[in-house]
Order: C-alpha cells, then structure tokens, then sequence
C-alpha cells in the first residue's frame, strides 16, 4: 500500500510569511501532483511534478519533487490571505491496480491578514 | 467548458437506508474516479470506471458501488447506510488513465442521522 505523509497538519501564519509544506512515502510515483481545495468546494490542480529533482514555480509558489520521486516539498512566498486553503498531494500510481492517486491528508494554510 | 457537477450538493439519511449520488463529467472525458474525503482519513479511492467498466477499485466494503453509463455519466450507490459513511463524496474526471490529473466537482455532502 503507497501512503503519503504530508507535514504540517495545520499552518497558521501571518501575511507576508514564508512558508513550507511537505510530502513524503516511502514509495516511489510516477508523477506528484498539488492540489488546493477551498471550503465547499472541490479540489483543484496546481501543478504537476514528473521528473525526479524537477522544480516548477507558479507564481509565488515553489514545487520541488525529489530525486528518488518518494517526496515533494512546496513553498510558498510572502503569502496571503487568498492562499488559505487545504493543499493536496497526490502521487500518481502505475502498473495493474497501481493506475490511482494516492492522497495525503493534506496541511490545512490559514494566512492571517 | 462546463465542469464536473455533482448532485445533489448536500444529502441527509438515516441508518440503513441507501443512497444514490450522481456526477456528470467534464465534456469527453471517459474516466470518471470516485472519493470519499473526511477529517480523519483525508482523501480516499474509492473506484473508477472508464467505458462502462470499473477499472480500479479502492479498499471500501461491497455496499459501495458504482456504475456509468455511455455518455460517460457516473452513479454511486451507498447501501445499508452507516454513521461512519457520513463524508464528502467528490467524483473526478480525466482524459485517460485515473493517476493523471483529475477535474473534481465540489461533492456531496453526505450526513448520516
């Protein structure tokens, strides 16, 4: 069974902060996807991550996949309130059964003004 | 192009009963994927059906189902409803293969009296 490990659970910080959020198996993807879902709404795709030690920027936002492909790191630049949400990773399965995403459980960001 | 909706938005049952959410696909997408997301799990595989056929199924119990029909349409059934079912379902389409990145609709609210 692949499991994903997000860190932190809860992040509340202040406007204008730095800050970073974690991914981590012990399972190698073929790819790690972000997601961010608002309250009453569904998830939505931030970015895709494919290949190993691959790093994406959107905006003020950093995304870092590992070497080996068993984790991802995204950073986030002097954030604010319109950042707030509950960021996803999903690793992407392959092979048989595998043909899945595997959730963590997500870090809940509260950028306070 | 319209997105993944999802109905009914919000469901409340009772134990026992069974139950029937509905989801239409973004325009010729032919996987539909389906989640269950609660505080305590996060976000859970349930299946996935691509041309009328499941194609990955999660580690839920037999009184979850689903089907789809050929405009690519997808239902899932809930039977024998329990307290612990109680979450948001979210369905989510794609192109292909359900690791790629998925379109969520906003989910159902399902509660559980």
């Amino acid at each position: 069974t692949q499991l994903l490990e997000q860190s932190p659970q809860f992040l509340s910080i202040q406007e204008g902060e730095n800050l970073t959020v974690y991914c981590n198996s012990s399972s190698v993807f073929s790819s790690l996807q972000w997601y961010r879902q608002e309250p009453g709404e569904g998830p939505v795709l931030l970015v895709t991550v494919v290949t190993g030690g691959e790093v994406k920027k959107l905006k003020r936002l950093t995304f870092q996949f590992g070497d080996a492909r068993k984790d991802s790191s995204l950073h986030i630049t002097a954030a604010q309130p319109g950042d707030t949400g509950l960021y996803l990773c999903a690793g992407a399965g392959s092979g048989g059964s595998n043909y899945k995403l595997t959730f963590g459980k997500g870090t809940l960001l509260t950028v306070n003004p | 192009k319209a997105g993944v909706t999802q109905t009914p938005r919000y469901l409340i049952k009772t134990r026992g009963q069974q139950v029937t959410l509905s989801c239409s696909p973004i325009s010729g997408h032919r996987s539909v994927s389906w989640y269950q997301q609660t505080p305590g799990q996060g976000l859970q595989f349930l299946f996935e059906y691509f041309s009328e056929t499941q194609r990955n199924k999660g580690n839920f119990p037999g009184r979850f189902s689903g089907r789809q029909f050929s405009n690519s349409r997808s239902e899932m059934n809930v039977s024998t409803l329990e307290l612990g079912d109680s979450a948001l379902y979210l369905c989510a389409s794609s192109p292909g293969q359900s690791n790629q990145p998925q379109h969520f609709g906003d989910g159902t609210r399902l509660s559980i009296l």
